[in-house]
């Protein structure tokens, strides 16, 4: 799987759109990008992923650089529930999504 | 529909020691991965089941072992216990092994004392 890297926190005011950067440069074509969210003591939640193309679901939205080199999880209108850890993970398509490589993530902390 | 449920969720035990943890995936999941996630190292995969057999394994020694039941109910055991494994121990469940998206479960605390 291609090496991540995330800024390790990050704040962001409650109400305001929360941009969480990722950079995974030596991506593959057959790479996705997944997003995953962990609240203090709970297990990792899944946000998002994508290949190419942007992504937006009920949580999250995914913008993938046009080389794919990069992305970015926008949560549109940040929360104090959405304080804790995101993880940018990159995983091959046609090989087991159960084995998910986890880096140390971005502390997002919300303030009010 | 109930979630991955985790038990017990806290456990204390020795050094020496050997443990057992559960893990009963969501209804209708087929596929069961184990992680461990310490301060230092973060969250590191373990191993994963897929229909009673094991289908990939992260490198951890072979203290290290788990398996799953037909129901798809899985167990991690971990035995002679150093004080190095202390961790919360982590399971997620897929619904099937094309599956991408993976629900996690509260987690195991375990303390070796």
């Amino acid at each position: 799987d291609a090496k991540t890297t995330q800024p390790p926190s990050m704040d962001c005011a409650e109400g305001r759109a929360a941009n969480l950067p990722c950079n995974h440069s030596t991506i593959s074509g057959n790479e996705y990008v997944y997003w995953y969210r962990q609240i203090h003591s709970q297990g990792p939640q899944y946000i998002i992923h994508g290949l190419k193309n942007n992504e937006t679901n009920e949580m999250a939205s995914l913008i993938i650089t046009e080389d794919r080199k990069s992305s970015t999880l926008i949560l549109p209108h940040a929360t104090l529930r959405d304080t804790a850890v995101y993880y940018c993970i990159v995983r091959a398509g046609g090989t087991s999504y159960g084995k998910l490589t986890f880096g140390q993530g971005t502390i997002l902390t919300v303030h009010p | 529909k109930a979630g991955v449920t985790q038990t017990p969720r806290y456990l204390i035990k020795t050094r020496g020691q050997q443990v057992t943890l559960s893990c009963s995936p969501i209804s209708g999941h087929r596929s069961v991965s184990w992680y461990q996630q310490t301060p230092g190292q973060g969250l590191q995969f373990l191993f994963e089941y897929f229909s009673e057999t094991q289908r990939n394994k992260g490198n951890f020694p072979g203290r290290f072992s788990g398996r799953q039941f037909s129901n798809s109910r899985s167990e991690m055991n971990v035995s002679t216990l150093e004080l190095g494994d202390s961790a919360l121990y982590l399971c997620a469940s897929r619904q099937d092994w094309g599956s991408t998206e993976a629900f996690f479960g509260q987690g195991t605390r375990l303390t070796v004392v």
